[in-house]
């Protein structure tokens, strides 16, 4: 039962490249989210998805896009990544509305 | 705007002493309230808190919520090293989003 996973774990890469991340859940939760953390900040929300093709914006989304064509992915793209878009990023899904979210192990970005 | 703001920030202890982690919310259309913790990797679901007045329990760990006074407690009995970590509070809004405090680090010194 692998749950819940992001890939790559680890991440350098230069400013003005296009990167991204990668989430997959094998729990057919309805809902899944992307979130980053920095120090000060905690957990901010990015994007999440209600369900397959529908997504929303969440407290930090500019620079970022998101797309959910299947249920079980939810990949993460930086168009053209910013230093300040190095952070830890999560992924995260939930089964339906009222329920707790469980998350993926991270992915540490690094921009140069 | 919704907030949640956690309290104290960060807290070091002794092995087997008792700790209370502090949350309030500013949440609208308020559903629940998450507590994870988090140590060196993703944040791990320890509780969801819906009703007011019920306390929620797992081996030395606890936490109840108060609706009217927007907050709510954990509370960690007998201390281990392995208690060590940053908890984190979440207030879920109708709008299916979590909102997180910053969280309070816990340290539990032998």
């Amino acid at each position: 039962d692998a749950g819940i996973t992001q890939s790559p774990r680890y991440k350098i890469t230069e400013t003005g490249r296009q990167v991204t991340l990668m989430c997959h859940q094998t729990w057919s939760h309805s809902y899944m989210f992307w979130y980053r953390q920095d120090l000060g900040h905690g957990l901010r929300l990015i994007y999440y998805s209600a369900a397959a093709d529908i997504t929303d914006k969440g407290e930090v989304p500019d620079g970022y896009v998101v797309s959910r064509s299947k249920t079980e992915n939810f990949p993460l793209t930086l168009e053209s990544a910013t230093r300040s878009q190095t952070s830890v990023y999560f992924c995260a899904s939930r089964r339906g509305s009222n329920y707790e979210q469980y998350f993926g192990p991270g992915t540490r970005l690094t921009v140069t | 705007e919704d907030k949640v703001v956690q309290s104290p920030l960060s807290l070091v202890v002794h092995e087997g002493d008792t700790v209370t982690l502090n949350c309030s919310y500013e949440v609208t259309n308020f559903r629940s309230l998450l507590w994870y913790k988090q140590e060196k990797k993703a944040p791990t679901f320890l509780f969801m808190l819906t009703s007011s007045g019920i306390e929620k329990k797992s081996g030395r760990l606890s936490s109840i919520l108060d609706k009217k006074e927007l907050f709510s407690i954990l509370n960690i009995t007998a201390t281990q090293t392995g208690d060590s970590a940053i908890y984190l509070c979440a207030g879920s809004s109708g709008s299916e989003k979590l909102v997180f405090g910053k969280g309070t680090k816990l340290t539990v010194n032998p």
